[in-house]
């Protein structure tokens, strides 16, 4: 079975860029879409983009200026950026093994992010 | 707010039955894009409940099923446990967004 690890910074300055990682363990990352997925603190969920392993990506509209997905298959890792933070961006984040790029059927434990000065 | 709408909470009794409706619009759930579920319990990441509509992965009780119609969709808990108690979230795709979709969640309270 897939499992999944979230690892970064917990703590990011506001206008800086976040950036997490996420090891993919118990499988081949190859074959499989890869999401990113985030949670405010006592609010619902929000999808954030995936990636498939050849490198092709989907964002959400709402965050696509500022986010970038990537996938290192050689170390089974994919990875998110997204700049200019705000405290908005405050929140748990995901990251997921996607079924056909259409629904989540394996989530990693999550990881706080903070954005504060 | 959520492009799918969810009720903020519901609650029943143990061995009760109790349903959890997701609305959406003609972009996404009536558009006939399928519908996913989600179960978060305190604390923890989310867990996949149902997909497609109305499919259990492995190891998730038959207690738990789902249904699609129209506009709307709806995640069924029959003979409630204590274990249930949990946020749960359905999702499915928009067209006019061009991407994934949430409801905005919906907290399940076991009396």
């Amino acid at each position: 079975q897939v499992q999944l690890q979230e690892s970064g910074p917990g703590l990011v300055k506001p206008s800086e860029t976040l950036s997490l990682t996420c090891n993919v363990s118990g499988g081949s990352i190859s074959s499989y879409y890869w999401s990113w997925i985030r949670q405010p603190p006592g609010m619902g969920l929000e999808w954030i983009g995936y990636i498939y392993y050849t490198g092709i990506t989907n964002y959400n509209p709402s965050l696509k200026s500022r986010v970038t997905i990537s996938i290192d298959t050689s170390k089974n890792q994919f990875s998110l950026r997204l700049s200019s933070v705000t405290a908005a961006d405050t929140a748990v984040y995901y990251c997921a093994k996607d079924r056909g790029g259409w629904y989540v059927d394996y989530w990693g434990q999550g990881t706080l992010v903070t954005v504060s000065s | 707010q959520s492009v799918l709408t969810q009720p903020p909470s519901v609650s029943g009794a143990p061995g009760q039955r109790v349903t959890i409706s997701c609305t959406g619009s003609s972009s996404n759930i009536g558009a006939r894009y399928d519908v996913h579920w989600y179960q978060q319990l305190p604390g923890t990441a989310p867990k996949l409940l149902i997909y497609d509509n109305n499919n259990r992965p492995s190891g998730v009780p038959d207690r738990f099923s789902g249904s699609k119609s129209g506009t709307s969709a709806s995640l069924a808990i029959t003979g409630l446990q204590a274990e249930d108690e949990a946020d749960y979230y359905c999702q499915s795709y928009d067209s006019s967004l061009s991407g994934r979709v949430f409801g905005g969640g919906t907290k399940l309270t076991v009396l």
